[in-house]
C-alpha cells in the first residue's frame, strides 16, 4: 500500500463542474505538494506547502485552489477549467527539516488522471 | 536554460542487458542533491536512488547505479540486468540548496527492454 494515497483516480468533468482532488499521506512527513503532468511534458510544480503553509505557488491560475488543512492532508480544488488542464496530477510529500531537505526524496501518490470535457 | 537534461528520448535494451540512463543538470549552487524516479504505464513514480554533490562515492541501490561525473554535471543512472518490468518512463531530478525543498525535473526517458 502506498503511503500517499490519491482520489479520486480518474474524474471527468465539464468546465463549469467544481470538483476536489484530494490526497492523504501516512508517513509523517511535513512538506506536501501538487504537480501536473501533461502529455510529454516534464513534471510542473504547482504548489508547495511545508508545516501546512504554503510556501510556493508556481504561477498557478486561480481556477486551481490548494487546500492544506494539516500536514497530511493536501486538496485541489477544482473550478471553471479549461481543456487544457486535462493531464495528471500528482501529489507527493517529504520530510523536511530546520536543516534541509538533503536527501530525503518525495514520496509520490499514483495520481488522479483528470479529463475535462 | 534548463536545469535538467534528459537527451534520450526513448532507449531500448535487450532483456538482461545492461543500460544508462543520462541526465546533464545545470546549477551554481555547490550544494544539491540529484534523484531518479521511475515512471510506469500506470502512472505513480517511484523513488529510485538519490546522489548528494557532496557524496565521494556513486550511489548504488540493488541494481541501480548512479555514475557521477561532477566536473561535467552530470548523474547517469545505470541499470543493470534489465529486467521486461523495468519499461517505463524514468525521470531525473534535482534540489539546489541545502535547505531546499523544491525538485526540478527533466523531460524523461521512455525505456523499452525487450525480450
Amino acid at each position: 500500500e502506498t503511503g500517499v494515497t490519491q482520489t479520486p483516480r480518474h474524474l471527468v468533468m465539464g468546465m463549469t463542474n467544481k470538483k476536489s482532488l484530494k490526497c492523504e499521506q501516512h508517513l509523517g512527513h511535513n512538506a506536501m505538494y501538487w504537480y501536473k503532468q501533461s502529455a510529454k511534458k516534464p513534471l510542473e510544480l504547482m504548489f508547495v506547502y511545508n508545516f501546512k503553509e504554503q510556501t510556493e505557488n508556481n504561477s498557478v491560475p486561480s481556477r486551481f485552489s490548494p487546500e492544506c488543512p494539516n500536514s497530511s492532508h493536501l486538496f485541489l480544488h477544482l473550478h471553471t477549467l479549461q481543456p487544457e488542464d486535462s493531464a495528471l496530477y500528482l501529489c507527493a510529500s517529504s520530510s523536511i527539516g530546520t536543516g534541509g531537505g538533503s536527501n530525503q526524496p518525495q514520496h509520490f501518490g499514483d495520481g488522479t488522471r483528470l479529463s475535462i470535457l | 536554460a534548463q536545469k535538467i537534461t534528459q537527451t534520450q528520448p526513448g532507449m531500448f535494451v535487450q532483456e538482461k542487458e545492461a543500460v544508462t540512463l543520462d541526465c546533464t543538470y545545470d546549477t551554481s549552487d555547490p550544494s544539491y542533491g540529484l534523484f531518479w524516479y521511475k515512471q510506469p504505464s500506470s502512472g505513480e513514480m517511484i523513488f529510485l536512488i538519490y546522489q548528494g554533490s557532496y557524496d565521494q562515492q556513486n550511489a548504488t541501490e540493488g541494481r541501480y547505479s548512479l555514475n557521477f561525473q561532477k566536473a561535467r554535471k552530470s548523474a547517469n543512472l545505470v541499470i543493470s540486468a534489465s529486467q521486461l518490468g523495468d519499461s517505463a518512463m524514468y525521470f531525473c531530478a534535482m534540489r539546489e540548496g541545502f535547505s531546499g525543498s523544491r525538485l526540478t525535473f527533466g523531460e524523461g526517458t521512455q525505456l523499452t527492454v525487450n525480450p
